[in-house]
């Protein structure tokens, strides 16, 4: 069954410190790999994709195959970066195309 | 550019009765999918549609239907509505050909079945 889990569901840091959110997937294939985030009031979007291999808003995400992992970094985390965070894959069931996102974790970075 | 709209934001029906939900896609998009957000989880795949045909169906009952038009803008329809239904539905419309897997979400219609 394709799932994604994010163990934590509240992760709190003060600001400064480096902040690692977690996801693991389970996909029989090569899935595409996501990240979503959900700041206060405004809609889901699109934070980071695994093809992409970029760096946005100095977050980063690596796809370990072998660990069926794609954690979301930072070295610094600042106040503007609590959100809701959901982990999330494209791949193909039994019913074509599908999406899976994980249950979201909820970083607040304190002062 | 203008992006995914959402009607109605908010509604409220009764066990048993049928809803639909509307969505408009953002400009230049064809491709739309729908998903179930209760309180506390994450988004939930409903069903995705390209060229007016559903193409992906997530592990809902196929009492959840849903249409897309020729300009992309899409309904889903929930039938025979349970208490479990009560959640918010989020539409996203992305750009298939262009293959980045990116999707734009509305703010999503808010049910709550009584």
């Amino acid at each position: 069954a394709q799932r994604v889990t994010q163990p934590e569901k509240l992760l709190s840091v003060f600001k400064g410190a480096p902040v690692e959110l977690k996801c693991n997937y389970s996909y029989s294939g090569s899935p595409e790999l996501f990240w979503y985030v959900q700041y206060s009031r405004q809609r889901l979007q699109l934070l980071l994709r695994h093809i992409s291999r970029e760096s946005i808003k100095g977050f980063t995400a690596d796809l370990n195959k072998g660990e069926t992992s794609f954690h979301l970094k930072k070295p610094f985390a600042q106040e503007e970066d609590s959100a809701m965070y959901y982990c999330a894959l494209s791949g193909f069931g039994n019913y074509g195309q599908n999406f899976v996102f994980g249950p979201g974790t909820r970083l607040s970075v304190l002062p | 550019e203008t992006g995914v709209t959402q009607s109605p934001t908010h509604l409220i029906k009764t066990r048993g009765q049928q809803v639909t939900l509307r969505c408009s896609s953002q400009s230049g998009h064809n491709t739309v999918s729908w998903y179930q957000q209760a309180l506390g989880q994450g988004p939930q795949f409903i069903f995705q549609y390209y060229r007016e045909e559903e193409n992906g169906r997530g592990n809902f009952p196929p009492r959840f239907s849903g249409l897309q038009f020729p300009n992309y803008s899409s309904e889903l329809n929930v039938n025979a509505l349970e208490l479990d239904d009560s959640a918010l539905y989020l539409c996203a419309s992305s750009q298939r050909l262009a293959n980045t897997g990116e999707l734009f979400f509305g703010e999503g219609s808010r049910l709550t079945v009584l």
